[in-house]
């Protein structure tokens, strides 16, 4: 079983709906989740990082944090073409690394 | 400020060789980790580096091996290079070793 786990997609939506982005872990010492991005052709950019149980907004994102049930959830609201990308989840693991899912890619059709 | 610079952003190596790569963090950063990224793996952890100190490595096997100066910069070797080190290598900084990485552009590495 991989640490951190993703569908790898692609996972399509309309222009202005909600994409909802999942993400387990199996570590259960994971504290902090990270949220990136990449566009095709380029380097991870980050997006949110969430390290308490619950929900944290940014804008037209929402990253939630539910560890009991060991699971990260990224919500863009208002999805935009530009929004298209490869969605990377990342959990600290204890040894002291980030380890990365496969990436989830969205296509936000206009 | 300026962000993570790799170099060189593309190279193509011939099984047998070796290689390095460099990095430069953003100003004030003193913590730099490298990534490998292929189709398959996706983005896997090498090393990361503190204060010239390696503090943790991943699960690559000895080929791979790295340094930081004490400007922060850091430099990534490979040996004996294989087929399959063709990837995207990646390199990232933080502030302080928390897990806030911020990617470089990173340096495409084709084996032939």
């Amino acid at each position: 079983q991989k640490e951190v786990e993703q569908n790898s997609g692609p996972l399509s939506v309309p222009e202005g709906a909600i994409a909802s982005l999942n993400c387990t872990y199996s570590d259960r010492g994971s504290q902090s989740f990270f949220w990136y991005r990449q566009y095709s052709g380029k380097s991870p950019e980050l997006i949110m990082f969430i390290y308490s149980n619950g929900d944290k907004e940014d804008g037209r994102f929402t990253a939630q944090l539910n560890k009991a049930s060991q699971y990260v959830s990224l919500l863009i609201r208002d999805s935009q073409p530009s929004d298209s990308a490869t969605y990377l989840c990342a959990g600290t693991s204890n040894t002291g690394k980030l380890i990365f899912g496969q990436g989830t890619t969205l296509q936000v059709k206009p | 400020k300026a962000g993570v610079t790799q170099t060189p952003r593309y190279l193509i190596k011939t099984r047998g060789q070796q290689v390095t790569l460099s990095c430069s963090p953003i100003s004030g950063h003193r913590s730099v980790s490298w990534y490998q990224q292929t189709p398959g793996q996706g983005l896997q952890f090498l090393f990361e580096y503190f204060s010239e100190t390696q503090r943790n490595k991943g699960n690559f096997p000895g080929r791979f091996s790295g340094r930081q100066f004490s400007n922060s910069r850091s430099e990534m070797n490979v040996s004996t290079l294989e087929l399959g080190d063709s990837a995207l290598y990646l390199c990232a900084s933080d502030p302080g070793g928390g897990y806030e990485q911020y990617f470089g552009p990173g340096t495409r590495l084709t084996v032939t």
